[in-house]
């Protein structure tokens, strides 16, 4: 299988500790995307790397959160000091510059955070 | 904050039949929009888009419509199968972004029964 891969698929935590969420991207993209679910919702941009430059953060991406891709290729994604309210499907998607179809982002199946 | 808008949260549909799923967009100057449908337990996947100089898209069972008088934008599926069952969103890139920083609508689920 060549498309996003995301790690790991579940995690339940309790309220005040570290997650890290991790995202390899079709190994030919050079952008990466985090977005995050919430029940009912569409996904909500986060943040987005072209190779390994951080180009671009949403307000929703408070200090908590930090992004990395420190090679160009996979990313993490780690959340300190979980609240409840970052309960949600973390998404992580890639696409390539001027590749493909103009808006057309590859997802993975994402990362559920359950926050006790 | 400008956002992409649904309005029907579910839709019920026999196989075979046509489905019409709408979306209202706010920002009059968006000028790209994209249908992604997702399957239960799946990430979303991109279906077709279409650009504010063109109202009518075509592609493969599927018809985007996009009406800039009324900021309305629909996505019609032809003969429906049990596979078309999902969510499905539509998406707009905002004047003042790039194609990297899509808004996502809530969703419309359609449900496609035998």
């Amino acid at each position: 299988d060549t498309g996003v891969s995301q790690d790991p698929r579940h995690k339940i935590t309790k309220r005040g500790q570290n997650v890290t969420f991790r995202c390899d991207p079709i190994s030919e993209h050079n952008r990466l995307y985090w977005y995050r679910q919430t029940l009912g919702q569409g996904p909500e941009f986060l943040t987005y790397f072209q190779n390994e430059a951080q180009l671009e953060k949403s307000r929703l991406l408070s200090d908590r959160f930090s992004a990395e891709r420190p090679k160009g290729s996979f990313s993490t994604l780690e959340i300190q000091r979980t609240e409840q309210g970052d309960s949600a499907m973390y998404l992580c998607a890639s696409s390539s510059v001027g590749g493909g179809r103009t808006g057309e982002l590859f997802f993975g199946e994402g990362s559920r955070l359950t926050v006790l | 904050g400008e956002s992409v808008g649904l309005h029907l949260p579910t839709l019920s549909v026999q196989e075979g039949d046509n489905s019409i799923i709408n979306c209202a967009y706010s920002n009059s100057a968006s000028d790209y929009f994209i249908w992604y449908k997702q399957e239960s337990g799946k990430g979303p996947q991109f279906i077709i888009d279409i650009r504010s100089n063109m109202d009518k898209r075509q592609g493969q069972r599927v018809t985007v419509l996009l009406n800039k008088t009324v900021k309305h934008l629909s996505l019609q599926i032809a003969a429906t199968q049990p596979g078309d069952s999902a969510v499905y969103f539509c998406a707009e890139k905002p004047p003042d972004g790039g194609y990297n920083k899509l808004i996502f609508g809530a969703g419309t689920r359609l449900a496609v029964h035998p």
